[in-house]
């Protein structure tokens, strides 16, 4: 089955960007959706098809996909953007696949 | 958009729990719709998708032939039935949509989700 590969840590100053990647098998050919998960709540979608906003979100949250690794870039850091993020592909498979989750810390 | 869950609870090894998720907010009858599972301290697991007219169902090796999902278009509800309920299972349930009506490729809402506990 298809593995998704994310740190499962990240630290960021605020105002600064955050990078949180995502690697996998030939990512690049795949749509990379990412989900944003605050303690106690419900994750949320934040990116879709690689760099796709849905509404509400804001856009200091961006993605990028090539090669083997897909990327979630989050700008101006802020101390609410402090959550778990999950990187999520369907695989051909017929299965719906995530990563392991990265814990961004604003510091 | 509005996703919520029911029917978690404490369960024994091997016994049956049933969960549903009543959807408001939108054509329900438009979307796929999954369930995924976080069990504590951990990350999120694809566990059942259903197309929206119900015609197509998968599920994640790890509950195949012991889950059915299942849905009702009039009523707006998707359920999962859960058996030979493992102390593995326990976990967070979410109910959420799917982008689409079929090949759903991400999950757009989510439920806040139930908690079903498996322990003797």
């Amino acid at each position: 089955s298809y593995v998704l590969t994310q740190p499962p840590s990240v630290s960021v100053a605020p105002g600064k960007a955050a990078r949180i990647t995502c690697a996998g098998n030939s990512l690049g050919t795949q749509a990379v959706h990412w989900y944003q998960q605050k303690p106690g709540q419900a994750p949320v979608l934040v990116v879709y098809a690689d760099s796709d906003r849905p509404s509400g979100i804001p856009e200091r949250f961006s993605g990028s996909n090539s090669g083997n690794t897909a990327t979630l870039i989050i700008s101006r850091v802020e101390a609410g953007d402090e959550a778990d993020y999950y990187c999520q592909v369907w695989d051909s498979s017929i299965s719906w696949v995530f990563g392991g989750g990265t814990k961004l810390t604003v510091l | 958009v509005q996703l919520v869950e029911s029917g978690g609870g404490l369960v024994q090894p091997g016994t049956s729990l049933g969960l549903s998720c009543a959807a408001s907010g939108f054509s329900f009858s438009d979307y796929g719709m999954f369930w995924v599972r976080q069990a504590p301290g951990r990350g999120l697991e694809w566990v059942a998708v259903i197309w929206y007219d119900g015609s197509n169902k998968y599920y994640a090796d790890s509950v195949k032939g012991r889950f059915t999902i299942s849905r009702d278009n009039s009523k707006s509800t998707v359920d999962l039935q859960m058996s030979g309920l493992r102390a593995e299972d326990t976990a967070v349930y979410y109910c959420a949509r799917g982008h689409s009506d079929s090949w759903p490729n991400y999950l757009d809402f989510w439920g806040q989700g139930t908690l079903v506990t498996v322990s003797s």
